[in-house]
């Protein structure tokens, strides 16, 4: 099947500063790829959609510049928390699809906390 | 409005038992699908089954099947003899070809506990 890894699975850094997290289709190509947060207990919510190549589309009440998802390549993706905050730590997951693929593939996710 | 509905609070299941979890959905979209994930405490996303709107037949995959009611608008996951490893949050999804790039939207889950 597919897989689709993350880097780092958790991380810890310290308030104001950025951290990168790296989403990777490692047997397809990924056309499309998802950043969803979840925060304990609660559903995944989506962040932004990005396509190859393309700036990414985020969702209603998704900073921009604070999430800023590069997706340069067909198997990578990236999503850096600017100026982190305590509020910021959650769990950060990422799907991938390949085109003509309605099935997404999820990575296993980056825990972040902020101290 | 909310696309997917579970509403059930956390449920005990013993083992071997089977177990059913309600999920509904609102769309006007005729052509959509609608996935069945599992995540145990790990946090990664396992998928279980899919259920496209044009299928016929209630789709199964193992110890799961959906019951799929069109007209009712639900997609039920039923998991049949259930096992100690089946604790975990499950999250009912759907796509919709309208929902651009065929972006997921997700319920908030249900938490099944198997006692033994």
């Amino acid at each position: 099947g597919a897989v689709v890894s993350q880097h780092p699975s958790w991380v810890i850094c310290k308030s104001g500063t950025s951290v990168k997290i790296e989403c990777r289709s490692l047997d397809f190509q990924a056309t499309t790829m998802f950043w969803y947060r979840q925060f304990p207990k609660q559903s995944l919510m989506l962040m932004a959609t990005s396509n190859e190549g393309s700036k990414a589309t985020y969702e209603q009440g998704v900073e921009k510049d604070k999430f800023l998802i590069n997706h340069a390549s067909l198997t990578l993706s990236t999503l850096t928390v600017t100026s982190a905050h305590p509020e910021d730590s959650s769990f950060y997951i990422c799907s991938a699809r390949s085109q003509g693929d309605y099935e997404q593939y999820f990575g296993p996710g980056t825990r972040l906390t902020v101290t | 409005a909310q696309k997917i509905t579970q509403t059930q609070p956390g449920m005990f299941v013993q083992e071997k038992e089977a177990v059913t979890l309600d999920c509904t959905y609102d769309t006007s979209d005729p052509s959509y699908g609608l996935f069945w994930y599992k995540q145990p405490s790990s946090g990664e996303m396992i998928f279980l089954i899919y259920q496209g709107s044009y299928d016929q037949q209630n789709a199964t995959e193992g110890r799961y099947s959906l019951n799929f009611q069109k007209a009712r608008k639900s997609a039920n996951l039923v998991i049949s003899a259930s096992q100690l490893g089946d604790s975990a949050m499950y999250f009912c999804a759907m796509r919709e070809a309208s929902y651009g790039n065929n972006r997921l939207a997700f319920g908030k889950g249900n938490q099944v506990v198997v006692i033994p």
